[in-house]
């Protein structure tokens, strides 16, 4: 059983087109998130949900709007998609404790690829 | 705002050498402290942790001190093996938000 799955693996679409990415965990965690790794390995986080409620949101376009359906799921949705939008999202998902950081599962990513 | 310095890479090892990769936090307070690994075409999986000032998380061989005083948290490996090819992440969190904030990873090569 694969921990936390995301969909699809590999995205090439053109510029301007809308796209979404689909993230699900099994875990039983409690928080979600998204991060974008760009061509130099950079990781940067993108959007965060407790319990579906949005706790934390970076500075990022407005073109791209998450949605957390239930805490299992986290869907990213990215409207009038640019070449700079090309990256790998990684979905992540974590038990977020009192006082304690228990680190991260992270899907395998998703590579879109903006032609 | 909190943030983490790694060496930069990439690191090129033989088989059996010593490995050392450094890393150093900027936070107030006391974050909790990670190294991730990220093979080759997959996601990024926990390698280890410490979550207190002098613990030391281990894993596969791997170890790191959790230190204060020097605000540092290196990786090291007493022997690496040509499966140990990976990049390497150093990361922090803290808080409730578990907002992970990450260096800039290190590309490790290790040759026959």
């Amino acid at each position: 059983d694969t921990a936390v799955s995301q969909t699809p693996k590999y995205l090439v679409t053109q510029m301007g087109n809308d796209k979404s990415i689909k993230c699900e965990q099994n875990l039983g965690h409690d928080t979600m998130y998204w991060y974008k790794q760009d061509s130099k390995k950079f990781l940067k986080i993108m959007f965060s949900y407790n319990n579906k409620e949005l706790i934390i949101n970076e500075t990022v376009p407005n073109r791209f709007s998450p949605k957390s359906p239930d805490k299992a799921h986290l869907n990213l949705h990215i409207n009038s998609l640019e070449l700079g939008d090309s990256a790998v999202y990684f979905c992540a998902s974590s038990q977020v404790g009192t006082g304690k950081s228990y680190g991260y599962t992270f899907g395998s990513g998703t590579r879109l690829t903006v032609v | 705002g909190n943030s983490v310095t790694q060496m930069e890479g990439p690191v090129t090892l033989s088989e059996e050498a010593f490995l050392t990769i450094n890393c150093t936090y900027t936070a107030t307070g006391y974050p909790s402290l990670f190294w991730y690994v990220q093979y080759p075409g997959e996601g990024l999986q926990l390698l280890l942790k410490a979550t207190k000032a002098d613990d030391k998380g281990s894993n596969k061989g791997f170890e790191a001190t959790y230190r204060k005083e020097t605000t540092s948290f290196h990786l090291e490996k007493g022997s690496v093996q040509v499966s140990d090819s990976a990049v390497y992440f150093c990361a922090l969190s803290q808080g409730g938000s578990e907002k992970l904030v990450f260096g800039k990873g290190t590309k490790l090569t290790v040759n026959p």
